[in-house]
């Protein structure tokens, strides 16, 4: 199976700030990675797929990038809204595995 | 409106039994795969199980394989999962969710329910 690794586990930052995710494949996935928001007591929802494609409604300060087995998610101006635990998902292998997820607060 | 909505959730003895239900609206149910995910109490996602549109190509995690049974029934919209043998570590919120390519699998998912409680405890 293909390991995921988050980090961090969680972090805490200012309205505004720039918010950095990295995930890390245990092997090479080429960009067969997708990003999920995940709000308190909600499902996850869609935000960044194959690594850097923005689902169709998603706000342009989400980003992705990366290939092979680092990848990095990117919130360029941390907003209140976007507090929320985000996943990362790897595609390129059955079992599909996500990391352990990233929990972003406000500070 | 895309609509996902699980059902059959709820508190189950070890060794039982459970099936669960998602019901689907707002989209062509039969052109979409679908898959479950599960997610334990204060952990990450965890990738349950997944269905082509025709039924044709089925696949489970190692950890429910011989256990849980995923089906659908596209006349009714709907996508089931039965689930045997359950063991405490199967207490979870399970989503339903769509993948987001038609009528293959891109192993995206982009439309999800909002989840139905399992809690397998004596």
């Amino acid at each position: 199976d293909i390991q995921m690794t988050q980090s961090p586990s969680s972090l805490s930052a200012s309205v505004g700030d720039r918010v950095t995710i990295t995930c890390q494949a245990s092997q090479d996935i080429s960009n067969y990675l997708n990003w999920y928001q995940q709000k308190p007591g909600k499902a996850p929802k869609l935000l960044i797929y194959d690594a850097s494609n923005l689902e169709t409604g998603v706000p342009s300060r989400f980003s992705g990038s990366g290939s092979g087995t680092d990848f990095t998610f990117t919130i360029s101006s941390l907003q209140p809204e976007d507090v929320a635990t985000y996943h990362c998902q790897q595609l390129d292998n059955l079992p599909l595995t996500f990391g352990g997820g990233t929990k972003v607060e406000i500070k | 409106e895309v609509q996902l909505v699980e059902s059959g959730g709820g508190l189950v003895k070890p060794g039982g039994s459970l099936r669960l239900s998602c019901a689907a609206s707002g989209f062509t149910f039969s052109s979409y795969s679908m898959n479950w995910v599960r997610q334990a109490p204060g952990k990450g996602l965890e990738w349950v199980s997944s269905i082509s549109n025709s039924s044709s190509y089925i696949y489970y995690a190692d950890s429910v394989k011989g256990r849980f049974t995923i089906s659908r029934d596209n006349a009714k919209n709907s996508l089931y999962l039965q689930m045997n043998s359950l063991r405490a570590e199967d207490t979870a919120v399970y989503y339903c969710a769509r993948d987001r390519l038609s009528p293959w699998s891109s192993w995206t998912f982009d439309y999800w329910g909002q989840g139905t409680l399992v809690t397998v405890s004596s």
